[in-house]
């Protein structure tokens, strides 16, 4: 059973301090992985996606990968209170099937 | 702007009946998925589809719910009969691949059902 572990939160961030997210996944096959943003009562928006060990950076944003240890995380720098929000993480992975599995989310709270 | 509608937005029926969703991808896209949402499950994938061929719903109850992609700017997913469980929201989204995808999502319809 391939399982992709977030913490549920809440976690609160001071406005402009840095936001830290994690997700742990089981299968080391997984291949491509992805944060989403869902504000509550919406759907979810890309916000990342990284497909090899290492950074990746996009504004404020920055994905890590780290395969051998089986995690991937974001970091929001200068958080801001419209950062509020659920961050879901989706594991990529193809064998037999496609499939991809999503993470239960982390709620995230900026206190202004 | 580029974006991925799906109708209708909200639904209420009662336990028995049909229910249709549509979704209509962003153009040029060429994958479609269609995930359900609840509190307790989380977001699930129910089924995909690559050029309108469906790849694979073993996410579905297949004896009730069924997916299609009768042309490249419409797909639907239908509930027949429906049942109280399965009041959620229902996404679809749309991508230019089914690895790697990038999926952008619609605002989705929330189902319930009585």
């Amino acid at each position: 059973q391939k399982e992709v572990e977030q913490n549920s939160g809440p976690l609160s961030v001071p406005e402009g301090a840095i936001a830290s997210l994690n997700c742990t996944y089981s299968d080391r096959g997984s291949q491509s992985f992805f944060w989403y943003r869902q504000y509550s009562g919406k759907s979810p928006e890309l916000i990342m996606s990284i497909y090899s060990n290492g950074d990746k950076e996009d504004g404020r944003f920055t994905a890590q990968l780290n395969k051998a240890s089986q995690y991937v995380s974001l970091l929001i720098r200068d958080s801001q209170p419209s950062d509020s929000a659920t961050y879901l993480c989706a594991v990529e992975f193809m064998d037999s099937n496609y499939q991809l599995i999503w993470g239960a989310g982390t709620k995230l709270i900026i206190k202004p | 702007d580029a974006r991925v509608t799906q109708t209708p937005r909200h639904k209420v029926t009662e336990m028995g009946q049909e229910v249709t969703m549509r979704c209509q991808p962003i153009l040029g896209h060429n994958t479609v998925f269609w995930y359900r949402q609840t509190m307790m499950q989380g977001l699930e994938l129910l089924a995909y589809f690559r050029n309108r061929a469906p790849l694979d719903d073993s996410g579905m109850p297949k004896d009730r719910f069924s997916a299609e992609m009768p042309d490249a700017t419409l797909a639907t997913l239908k509930i027949q009969p429906s049942e109280p469980r399965d009041s959620a929201v229902y996404f679809c989204a749309s991508g230019l691949a089914v690895m790697n995808t990038e999926a952008f999502f619609g605002q989705g319809t929330r189902l319930t059902v009585v």
